[in-house]
């Protein structure tokens, strides 16, 4: 069973700035169902990034992610108020198996 | 536009089963380019991906759950339901229903709104 490490925990930013999120996996994953969340409180996740790299309908071009094998970055080229929230990595592999990282939460500095 | 409503009961005693269900409207819930499933998420914690069914019925399931999950789909109210057995504290969480599109290589684009459920006597 493949486990998500994401980091850090808590990121402290400004509106502005650039925001960089880690997410590996114990042992490789097609990045092809590497994907990422955004979570803000009292609401349901949204996807944000398919594919590892690739933007789910309407997401802003602000959102970018990379990455293969086991190492996956997902960045936000200049925070908006918006974005402050907290991100999911999530992966689909074998067995028909969906697994989630614990998170990072993006703060307001 | 596809929506998804979970519903089921807030409350649910200690060893009895939660049976939650989720009711897809805008769209047909009968589709092989996607997969229907349930996530939940405890008080204050991460995401949990409980189990998902394929449009000729295929179940998958987190092994941490198998054998307490079944999760099956009602085509002719167009609504997926869950059940999951002998429910203890640790249970207690927000439950969704979400939908995985093939054409996101199964990311879930659709979310229900969530639906508490508090396991205690």
């Amino acid at each position: 069973e493949i486990v998500l490490t994401q980091s850090p925990g808590t990121l402290s930013l400004s509106p502005g700035e650039r925001a960089t999120l880690s997410c590996r996996a114990s042992q490789s994953v097609s990045s092809s169902y590497l994907a990422w969340y955004q979570q803000k409180p009292g609401q349901a996740p949204r996807l944000l990034i398919y594919d590892a790299s690739n933007r789910a309908t309407g997401i802003p071009d602000r959102f970018s992610g990379s990455g293969s094998g086991t190492d996956f970055t997902l960045t936000i080229s200049r925070l908006e108020p918006e974005d402050f929230a907290v991100y999911y990595c999530q992966q689909y592999g074998r067995s028909h198996i969906f697994t989630f990282g614990p998170g990072t939460r993006v703060d307001i500095k | 536009q596809l929506q998804l409503q979970e519903s089921g009961p807030g409350l649910v005693k200690p060893s009895e089963t939660l049976s939650l269900t989720c009711i897809v409207s805008g769209g047909s819930i009968s589709s092989s380019i996607y997969f229907w499933g349930w996530i939940r998420q405890p008080p204050g914690r991460g995401l949990e991906w409980i189990g998902s069914i394929d449009y000729p019925g295929r179940t998958y399931y987190n092994p941490s759950l198998n054998s307490r999950v079944t999760v099956s789909v009602d085509t002719s109210k167009n609504q997926l339901s869950l059940r999951l057995s002998s429910v203890t504290a640790a249970d207690t969480a927000v439950y969704y229903c979400a939908r995985s599109l093939l054409q996101y290589k199964y990311g879930m684009d659709v979310w229900g709104q969530g639906t508490t459920v508090t396991v205690s006597s």
